[in-house]
């Protein structure tokens, strides 16, 4: 079985861009998370959907906004790149909505903000 | 809000050395509790769990962690480590009982970089 899938694998913007990140939960998973992880750091919380439903948000600001579709792929979007939004973006996907679930994460989307 | 502290950033060990690291947590209510780890090349995968009953947990790959409730740690070891041991360890912590199942996500500490010595 497929894992979960993060496109694109790396991605370079600058300052001011937008960029979309995608996700693809392993089949029959219904719980998409979002987790930035900035170098030397342990990954941070950025949103949870379940259901197509926003069930958690993070500390982040409003330029970080996020869906989830009837297939249960989820999309991350952030506007207005700044230079600190350099990351490794990870999505994870688990069965159920509830924080005893076990997270799959993905490989991660590498963005660079130039 | 939770906080994860792990106390050591780099390990460095032997084949067969045994091996523990320390993770703390600052949060006032129950928890569960989670080890995650990164091979090289590879994605995030879990280790072990804790959410209730015997504090001692058994995870993958001959880990172990014990959870400490009065000292709020939940330290991982392993008594005799492998080169193939070699990766990157993180603790995290989730609040249990928030409304929404995960509406905080996971807590995770700064992360230990292990590496194993042949």
């Amino acid at each position: 079985d497929a894992g979960v899938t993060q496109s694109p694998t790396h991605l370079i913007k600058t300052r001011g861009q937008q960029v979309t990140l995608r996700c693809s939960p392993i089949s029959g998973h219904k719980s998409v998370s979002w987790y930035q992880q900035v170098l030397g750091q342990g990954p941070q919380f950025i949103f949870q959907y379940y259901e197509k439903e926003e069930r958690g948000r993070g500390n982040f600001p409003d330029r970080f906004s996020a869906r989830q579709f009837p297939n249960y792929s989820s999309e991350l979007n952030v506007n207005a790149l700044l230079l600190g939004d350099s990351a490794l973006y990870l999505c994870a996907s688990s069965l159920v909505n509830t924080n005893t679930g076990e997270l799959f994460f993905g490989e991660g989307s590498r963005l660079t903000v130039l | 809000a939770q906080s994860v502290s792990q106390h050591n950033h780099h390990v460095i060990l032997s084949e067969a050395a045994s091996l523990e690291l320390g993770c703390n947590y600052s949060y006032g209510g129950t928890v569960n509790l989670f080890w995650y780890v990164q091979y090289p090349g590879q994605h995030l995968q879990l280790l072990l769990k804790y959410f209730s009953g015997d504090p001692l947990v058994k995870g993958i790959k001959g880990f172990e962690a014990e959870f400490i409730k009065s000292k709020f740690s939940f330290n991982l070891r392993k008594p005799s480590v492998q080169w193939s041991d070699t990766a990157e360890y993180f603790c995290a912590v989730n609040a249990r009982g928030h409304s929404g199942g995960g509406a905080d996500g996971l807590t995770f500490g700064k992360g230990t970089h292990l590496i194993i010595q042949p």
